[in-house]
């Protein structure tokens, strides 16, 4: 059961737009709608951010949106903001007997 | 509101036995769809799925440790142990309870529990 596979780093100005890519297979993420995208700043617990690939959890900011194509799902957090800046990992359901796996991870750096 | 909690010895020898366990509120682990998962992650490093026990006591586990996890629950004391035999410097991490409904998603977890694997 490998990782879903996201770029180490993505970094820019507040204000702008980022998208995070979270790839895998058709076993995961391109075989169910059931993608999550979880923040987590240093020292704290991951938090939900969107699920079902482009849901808001209530209280979630509609800066953050979630999409999915093929086995490639992305995350896009529009009108940077500094508290912007930590890990975000994406989550897959799949076919595997434990039936959820994370992503790499994507540190955000906001300039 | 929902809330979880792990406890749990903070270090262990190379060898030993970890237990863990999780304690939770504001909702049933009897009621359909709902599952508790232990998620952990090493020092710098990401998140990564242990365990899961579902409503049903269906139980499920990672399938690079599946030989050294077990997972059990007690619904009365809304309460998750989870075990992991044979600690290795490697598993130092820290180390998470959650709630999880259908398809993955995680929309509560625990404040985490930092598990050191050191002689």
């Amino acid at each position: 059961q490998s990782a879903l596979t996201q770029p180490a780093s993505v970094s820019a100005s507040p204000g702008q737009s980022i998208t995070i890519s979270c790839t895998g297979t058709s076993s995961d993420v391109g075989g169910y709608d059931y993608v999550s995208w979880y923040q987590q700043h240093p020292g704290k617990a991951p938090k939900l951010m969107i699920h079902d690939v482009s849901n808001r959890p209530s209280g979630v900011s509609d800066r953050f949106s979630g999409s999915k194509s093929g086995n490639t799902a992305s995350l896009t957090i529009s009108g940077l903001q500094a508290e912007d800046e930590a890990d975000y990992y994406c989550c897959s359901y799949t076919s595997s007997t434990l039936p959820n796996v994370f992503g790499t991870g994507t540190k955000v750096t906001v300039l | 509101q929902i809330t979880l909690k792990e406890s749990g010895p903070t270090l262990v020898k190379p060898t030993q036995t970890l237990t863990l366990t999780c304690t939770f509120s504001g909702f049933s682990l009897s009621t359909g769809g709902v599952a508790v998962a232990w998620i952990r992650q090493p020092p710098g490093k990401a998140l990564e799925w242990l365990a899961l026990i579902y409503w049903d006591d269906d139980k499920r586990y990672s399938p690079s440790l599946k030989s050294r996890l077990t997972i059990s629950k007690d619904t009365s004391k809304n309460q998750v142990v989870l075990t992991m035999t044979n600690m290795d410097p490697v598993d130092t991490a820290t180390y998470y309870c959650a709630h999880r409904l259908g398809g993955g998603r995680v929309g509560y977890w625990g404040q985490g529990t930092l598990v050191t694997v050191s002689s």
